[in-house]
């Protein structure tokens, strides 16, 4: 079964650190770029960051330039998402998303996970 | 950041009748390839977004031909010929030709 599964979300205090993870199935994820887009609660989409299918290419909207990082491992078909110096508009729904072309970057995304939570409150 | 505008806000159809959604957007999205970088999801209530329509107008695997995009450079439509239960749900319009990606705010859509 093709699937995207985010782990990882939870409640941390303001200025503390969260990694999340993006476990894949069902398809050669070494081909595909994956994208991170998040979710505020009951709010629209924002694009968060993407990575090439190698990891050569990493690009970041800006509010999260310099605190957030995002990396995958091939050969655990895993991506993770390393979230530095967390602010509390921060808080959302995770979603990791795969990018339409094999061995290319599209920059749109055919396939979501269900998202993981992250809250950032004292 | 190209900035991407949904109308309306919310929408309440009676099935089998017809939905327009309108995107703008803030600059022209047509790349010099030729292809014009907008795209159409639906979230549906407690789910992650689906793709339903790319470039324009081409539909996703697995999308009914009742849903259709059109449009070119920075004015955009999403269309649901008959309305079904089964199309409710928040869509976004998304724009790709230069990043940040961007999101419309979304158009709720109801069953009267």
């Amino acid at each position: 079964q093709v699937q995207l599964v985010e782990s990882g979300g939870g409640v941390v205090q303001p200025g503390r650190s969260l990694r999340l993870s993006c476990a894949a199935s069902g398809f050669t994820f070494s081909s595909y770029a994956i994208h991170w887009v998040r979710q505020a609660p009951g709010k629209g989409l924002e694009w968060v960051a993407v990575i090439s299918y190698d990891g050569s290419n990493k690009y970041y909207t800006d509010s999260v330039k310099g605190r957030f990082s995002i990396s995958r491992d091939n050969s655990k078909n895993t991506l993770y998402l390393e979230m530095n110096s967390l602010r509390p508009d921060d808080t959302a729904v995770y979603y990791c998303a795969k990018d339409r072309i094999h061995l290319w970057l599209a920059w749109y995304f055919d396939l979501w996970g269900r998202g993981t939570l992250v809250t950032v409150s004292s | 950041d190209i900035v991407m505008t949904q109308t309306p806000l919310s929408l309440s159809v009676t099935p089998g009748q017809p939905a327009s959604i309108s995107c703008k957007s803030s600059q022209s999205l047509l790349h010099s390839s030729g292809r014009t970088h907008l795209y159409w999801y639906l979230q549906k209530p407690g789910q992650p977004p689906q793709l339903l329509i790319y470039e324009v107008s081409n539909r996703f695997f697995g999308v009914p031909d009742r849903f259709s995009g059109s449009g070119s450079g920075t004015d955009f439509t999403l269309k649901i010929s008959r309305v079904e239960a089964e199309d409710v749900g928040v869509y976004y319009c998304m724009q790709s030709i230069q990043p940040p990606l961007t999101f419309g705010g979304g158009t709720k859509v109801e069953i009267k």
